[in-house]
């Protein structure tokens, strides 16, 4: 069974938007951190923002913003003010501890086409 | 500060050949993964190293797959008698914490 999901294979809006990506996750770690990156057509990977599983803190890097509702177990991506440049593929990733070492665990990504 | 670098960006081979690829990560950084990520898909772990040592290469195929990191800096992940279903990007990544900082993959395609 997949353990982190992303149900919105692709999205599009218009630049000035707001937009929200889903992420659920499972897991049965009393800790763990969640992370968005961003894939770039470049094919580097970008670390968007993180949350971790003890914060209750609403956590905030510029435009990304994040929701996490720990008792869901889903986490979700607010990206403000859209631009053209926000486009491309966006990835939820769960860090959580098994038996030996963290395990790191990558959904499918959404694909966000930002229309101008 | 560089980036994490990869090597070759792009790759190509026939089924039963092998490939190298090669890993630079960020100066100072001591832990070190390799993921897979086919086609439409998220990165797979394969494994990772702290120094020089393995931590995790429990999702790494130990038949025809080997990673090293012999001085605890650059690593090279090797392909023996490739698969089609090897075709694949290949990052590399790099971290002093939680936060992982990636290269920008080899492009694998094996026909």
């Amino acid at each position: 069974a997949e353990k982190v999901i992303q149900v919105w294979s692709t999205a599009s809006r218009q630049e000035g938007e707001e937009l929200t990506l889903d992420c659920s996750y499972e897991t049965s770690q009393v800790l763990y951190h969640l992370f968005w990156y961003k894939h770039l057509l470049s094919g580097e990977m970008v670390f968007l923002i993180r949350q971790t599983s003890s914060s209750t803190a609403k956590e905030r890097s510029g435009r990304y913003s994040v929701v996490f509702q720990k008792s869901l177990k889903s986490i979700s991506l607010i990206i403000s003010a859209l631009q053209p440049d926000d486009s491309g593929k966006y990835f939820c990733a769960l860090w959580e501890r098994g038996t030996n070492a963290y395990k790191v665990i990558f959904g499918k990504g959404t694909h966000l086409h930002v229309l101008p | 500060e560089a980036g994490v670098t990869q090597s070759p960006r792009y790759a190509v081979l026939q089924e039963g050949q092998a490939v190298s690829f090669w890993c630079d990560p960020i100066s100072g950084h001591d832990t070190l993964y390799w993921y897979q990520q086919p086609r439409d898909q998220g990165p797979q772990l394969l494994v990772y190293f702290r120094d020089e040592a393995v931590i995790d290469n429990s999702q790494l195929p130990s038949d025809r797959f080997s990673a090293v990191r012999p001085k605890g800096t650059n690593s090279t992940l090797k392909i023996q008698s490739a698969k089609q279903g090897d075709t694949a990007t290949y990052l590399c990544a790099s971290s002093s914490s939680y936060e992982q900082y990636f290269g920008p993959g080899t492009r694998l395609t094996v026909l």
